[in-house]
């Protein structure tokens, strides 16, 4: 298995479906993110767990809601989302605070 | 003023030359800061990071840090195609905990 995996790689949703998007690591590290890529713009900081706790909400929508049931695995439940959320949605994972991300392959997300 | 700033380009190096990317940032107590490669349709990854004054050097990349004139850059020698992505400076900004805070990115087009 590859260090941080994510599925699933493509999505498409209206905006009143509800999905979810799954994010597992693999390399034993204690810290998890959520980061949202949108053309053009930095990456935004969406979610911070360390030790499965939530440490950062960087004032993210509540149509955005993240899950995090151990130190291994993530998830972002996404329901109600409006067009402009459509971007690539990035896990990562690093240990403890070195800043060191390791980041999946992403989840590109179109609502229409 | 944005806290990480970069250049968004593109850059366009022929191969063989040396390629010289930029990143300025505004939270003069920052002490950590990071390169990221990302290529096209793929997701970021670390490929250095430095933490004192001076320069660093892993291989044909070299990070300089200069605290004092808060700017951070990468030197690509030997620029190769395979290089042509888009590189991200990362800086983590005092009391950011695990936050890493990100430019928008400078894409870097070798040319054979």
């Amino acid at each position: 298995e590859t260090g941080v995996t994510q599925t699933p790689r493509h999505l498409v949703m209206g905006m009143t479906n509800k999905k979810s998007l799954k994010c597992e690591q693999h390399l034993g590290h204690n810290a998890m993110y959520w980061y949202k890529q949108s053309a053009k713009k930095p990456l935004e900081l969406m979610f911070v767990y360390n030790f499965k706790e939530q440490t950062e909400n960087n004032s993210v929508p509540s149509r955005f809601s993240p899950e995090c049931p151990n130190s291994s695995h993530l998830f972002l439940h996404l329901h109600t989302l409006q067009p402009e959320d459509s971007a690539l949605y990035l896990c990562a994972s690093s240990q403890d605070s070195a800043g060191k991300l390791f980041f999946g392959s992403g989840t590109q997300l179109s609502v229409l | 003023q944005k806290e990480v700033e970069q250049n968004s380009g593109p850059l366009s190096v022929p191969e063989g030359a040396i390629a010289s990317l930029n990143c300025t940032y505004s939270d003069r107590g920052s002490q950590s800061f990071f390169w990221y490669r990302q290529y096209s349709g793929k997701s970021p990854e670390l490929i250095m990071s430095i933490y004192s004054n001076g320069d660093k050097e892993d291989g044909r990349f070299t990070a300089q840090l200069n605290k004092a004139s808060q700017y951070v850059s990468l030197l690509i020698r030997d620029s190769q195609p395979s290089d042509s992505a888009t590189y991200l400076c990362a800086v983590k900004l005092t009391g950011g905990g695990n936050k890493l805070t990100f430019g928008t990115g400078t894409q870097l087009k070798v040319e054979l």
